[in-house]
């Protein structure tokens, strides 16, 4: 069975940062692209990145480019988003999304940029 | 980078069919058969319900359809239920990102 679980959100002020994990287990995670796609709260859902299987494509959602970094180590079968000068619009539920077509899901982790 | 559109909310009774729509453009609905729906409860993840158009995750009700015509994409629920009452979001693939996402419906069983 598919499961990816999200960790390393919390509570950081504006202009910090912080790296958000997913684990992945159940299937071949190197065969898959993955995403991040976030939540922000009683808002709908925004794609932010993601990565190629060799990770040698990344794409980004305009309003991160140049403050967050998708990339993933297929020997630890995870995936990670350094996010780096937060904003409080960046305040959301990140989920990490395996694969296109059927994509499988995360349950989340909040990440609230807040002063 | 726009989002696709989807009506606000749409209700039906018990054991009634309701279609939700969601409009996008040949860059992205109405160019690739990439098109996804998603069921989410309060305080929960989206929970995959057809992707590719039309087909069905392993465990998802039949009573769950979806289709496409030209720049136009619907989600069907046929026999509501009452744990049928959530939001639901498209998403498709696009020439421009990944992924774009509808804005969202809230399903309301009367």
């Amino acid at each position: 069975e598919v499961q990816v679980v999200e960790s390393g959100g919390g509570l950081v002020q504006p202009g910090g940062s912080l790296r958000l994990s997913c684990a992945a287990s159940g299937f071949t995670f190197s065969s898959y692209w993955m995403s991040w796609v976030r939540q922000a709260p009683g808002k709908g859902l925004e794609w932010v990145a993601n990565i190629k299987q060799d990770g040698s494509e990344k794409y980004y959602v305009d309003s991160v480019k140049g403050r967050f970094t998708i990339s993933r180590d297929n020997a630890k079968n995870s995936l990670y988003l350094q996010m780096n000068s937060l904003r409080a619009e960046d305040t959301a539920v990140y989920y990490c999304v395996v694969g296109v077509g059927a994509p499988s899901w995360g349950q989340g982790t909040l990440v609230t940029v807040s002063s | 980078q726009s989002a696709l559109t989807q009506p606000a909310s749409v209700s039906g009774s018990p054991g009634q069919s309701i279609t939700i729509s969601c409009t996008g453009t040949s860059s992205d609905v109405g160019g690739y058969n990439y098109v996804s729906w998603y069921q989410q409860h309060p305080g929960k993840a989206p929970k995959l319900m057809i992707y590719e158009v039309s087909k069905r995750p392993s465990g998802v009700s039949n009573r769950f359809s979806g289709s496409k015509s030209g720049n136009t994409a619907s989600l069907t629920i046929s026999g509501l239920q009452a744990e049928d009452e959530a939001d639901y979001y498209c998403s498709s693939y696009t020439s421009s990102s990944p992924w774009v996402f509808g804005g969202g419906t809230k399903l309301t069983v009367l």
